[in-house]
């Protein structure tokens, strides 16, 4: 069974541009998350879909970050302006059903803003 | 606000050393407590989900129990190995909302 990809798995870009990052998650799961995991810190999670709605996205800072997923399927989450402070490692997951499912990982996009 | 904490923060072990980090998370409204693994570059790998005061899980050589009344989990490693290096990641869930809480991490290093 093919795990969640995620591309790129680095980006390097300057303060004020713009990005965008790609998450498959694995076949027929249907909850998938995005988290930030700033160096030294633990993961903290940026927003939940479940198929292609929106359950929690109370810590996405929606003045500069987006998330979508269009078909229920795979997701982008764009990063416009960036700032310094977002570079991170993010991550995708996903689970089967609701949220008491096991959550998979992807390997991550190390982001660096300079 | 749930705060998981995690300790200590690194580790540097010998191969063949026993070593244990601890999880720290709030007993209120508990729902799961999360232990993964996480390589350099690769996934972070599951390594135990835990629901009941009392349990006690085993992989291979690593173990954890859990205590919701006090609100820790161990994780014990018995004769590390260079390939145990990892970052370890607990995370606790309060109800069923799938959303996971995670500690800083403990980052193991294990010479050989």
């Amino acid at each position: 069974e093919a795990g969640v990809a995620q591309s790129p798995r680095y980006k390097i870009i300057e303060k004020r541009q713009s990005v965008a990052f790609w998450c498959n998650p694995i076949s027929g799961h249907a909850t998938l998350y995005w988290y930030q995991q700033i160096l030294g810190q633990g993961p903290k999670l940026l927003i939940q879909f479940q198929n292609n709605g929106v359950v929690d996205d109370s810590q996405l800072p929606k003045d500069r970050f987006s998330a979508e997923r269009l078909k229920g399927v795979d997701s982008t989450l764009k990063i416009q302006p960036a700032k310094l402070e977002d570079s991170a490692v993010y991550l995708c997951a996903s689970s089967f059903g609701d949220g008491s499912y096991e959550q998979y990982f992807g390997p991550g996009t190390r982001l660096t803003v300079t | 606000i749930l705060n998981v904490e995690q300790s200590p923060q690194s580790l540097h072990v010998q191969e063949g050393d026993s070593t244990n980090f601890t999880c720290s998370f709030p007993s209120s409204n508990f729902y799961a407590l999360h232990w993964y693994r996480w390589e350099t570059a690769k996934s972070p790998e599951a390594l135990f989900v835990m629901t009941l005061n009392g349990d006690e899980k085993k992989k291979g050589r690593i173990s954890a129990t859990l205590n919701t009344k006090e609100g820790y989990s161990y994780l014990y490693i018995k004769g590390s190995q260079p390939e145990d290096s990892a970052t370890y990641l607990c995370a606790s869930r309060s109800g069923n909302t799938g959303k996971l809480i995670f500690g800083q991490g403990t980052t193991l290093q294990v010479k050989p």
